[in-house]
């Protein structure tokens, strides 16, 4: 199985900062890399596919980058509804897998 | 709008079989190609998220090995739904369990439908 591991597992930040959370794959998965954010008592919703592609409807202040093992998720202007959990998952092969999620709280 | 909802028992007694369904409306379960797919993904309590399996309209099938023994995913393209059996339960599967449609990525998720594991 392809483990993800994320960084770092929680954050405190304020409305307005810059946030930057990593994904790091154990073996190279090339751009199978997806981003979501998890509100509690909410479905995971998709933020961007293929590791840089925004998906319909997520704001441009959401961004992702990487290749390979190394992903970055950034958030370029944190808001409000931003404070959630933010996981990466991994569609290079079966098993498909998530990392353990990165919660961002308020600062 | 592509929208899918989840519904079973939310009370399974330890040792026998969760089942669940998601039934899917806004548009055919079924692609020509088999373009995407139809998964079964569960959060725990306080834990993260977990791919239990997915299932292609054509009845292919792909499941985590760490489930694999107890899981049946099977698709009604009839009644546009997909369903999810987990035998031999323990407390252990107590989980939010959630359908998604599935490219390379989840895009769409029903809410989800939680699914305690007690006698």
């Amino acid at each position: 199985d392809i483990q993800m591991t994320q960084s770092p597992s929680s954050l405190s930040a304020s409305v307005g900062d810059r946030v930057t959370i990593t994904c790091r794959a154990s073996q190279s998965i090339s751009s199978y890399l997806n981003w979501y954010q998890k509100k509690l008592g909410k479905a995971p919703k998709l933020l961007i596919y293929a590791a840089s592609s925004l998906q319909s409807g997520v704001p441009s202040r959401f961004s992702g980058s990487g290749s390979g093992t190394d992903f970055t998720l950034t958030i370029s202007s944190l808001q409000p509804e931003d404070f959630a959990t933010y996981y990466c998952q991994q569609s290079y092969s079966s098993p498909l897998t998530f990392g353990g999620g990165t919660k961002v709280e308020i600062k | 709008q592509l929208q899918l909802q989840e519904s079973g028992s939310g009370l399974v007694k330890p040792s026998q079989t969760l089942s669940l369904t998601c039934a899917v409306s806004g548009g055919s379960i079924s692609s020509d190609d088999d373009s995407w797919s139809w998964s079964w993904i569960r959060q725990p309590p306080g834990k993260g998220l977990e791919w239990i399996g997915y299932i292609y309209q054509s009845g292919s099938t792909d499941y985590n090995p760490s489930l694999k023994s107890r899981v049946t995913i099977s698709v009604d393209r009839w009644k546009n739904q997909f369903s999810l059996k987990l035998t031999s339960v323990t407390a252990a599967d107590t989980a939010v369990y959630y359908c998604a449609r599935t490219d390379y990525y989840f895009d769409y998720w029903g809410q989800g439908t939680l699914v305690t594991v007690s006698s």
